[in-house]
């Protein structure tokens, strides 16, 4: 079974900072990995996804994830963050493997505070 | 369009009482998701439907928990003999097709509290 792990539960920074959100996932096959995340009071929506190709993804909102398949990690970062960034963020990973189904395994979360 | 709706927003029950939760997705998905979050962890798999069937039950915590699903509309998660530790956010997620291609979309969550 695939199990997920995010380093910081908790990231306090002031705008403009860099982010850095660290993934790691435990998994021996072949996996899609994705970043959700969830504004106060929003629902969970998603970021950024990755399949295959590019191991840089570019999501929304300026955020990227780069996929490292030696390290099995997929950390999300943006270079700039802005107040409006406050907000849970949850890597999840999907084995592609018929019998894992279609479920999502995400990891802990990270609550992010950006002080303005 | 309208996107996932989930009722109750808030439950709160006694130890011992059934409760069900109601899951409507978006219109014309055939695939849902019932996710549990516990205060300060991740969301759990619980039990994954494709059209009223649920090929996948394997996150169903105990022989308490069951869910159903009507045609390719709404699906009720039912908890029997309701515990403390059943305390969680239940959030439904529903995607166009089976497979990870399709991008799951989540409700905003039942907030379910047992006292």
């Amino acid at each position: 079974a695939q199990s997920v792990s995010q380093h910081n539960h908790h990231v306090i920074l002031s705008e403009a900072a860099s982010l850095e959100l660290g993934c790691n996932y435990s998994y021996g096959g072949t996996v899609n990995l994705f970043w959700y995340v969830q504004y106060p009071g929003q629902h969970l929506q998603l970021l950024l996804k990755y399949f295959s190709g590019d191991p840089l993804v570019k999501g929304i909102k300026g955020f990227e994830a780069e996929f490292i398949k030696s390290k099995f990690s997929f950390n999300l970062r943006k270079p700039s963050v802005q107040w409006s960034d406050t907000a849970e963020y949850f890597c999840a990973v999907n084995a592609r493997d018929r019998a894992a189904g279609n479920k999502l395994t995400f990891g802990g979360g990270t609550r992010v505070l950006v002080k303005p | 369009g309208a996107g996932v709706s989930q009722s109750p927003s808030n439950k709160v029950t006694e130890k011992g009482k059934d409760v069900e939760l109601r899951c409507d997705p978006i219109s014309g998905h055939t695939a849902l998701y019932w996710y549990r979050q516990r205060l300060g962890q991740g969301l759990e798999f619980l039990i994954y439907f494709q059209g009223n069937s649920a090929p996948d039950k394997s996150g169903l915590p105990s022989d308490r928990f069951s869910a159903e699903r009507t045609g390719e509309s709404v699906s009720t998660l039912t908890i029997q003999r309701t515990q403390q530790e059943d305390s969680a956010v239940y959030l439904c997620a529903s995607s166009a097709r089976q497979g990870p291609l399709y991008e799951q979309y989540f409700g905003p969550g039942t907030r379910l509290t047992v006292t």
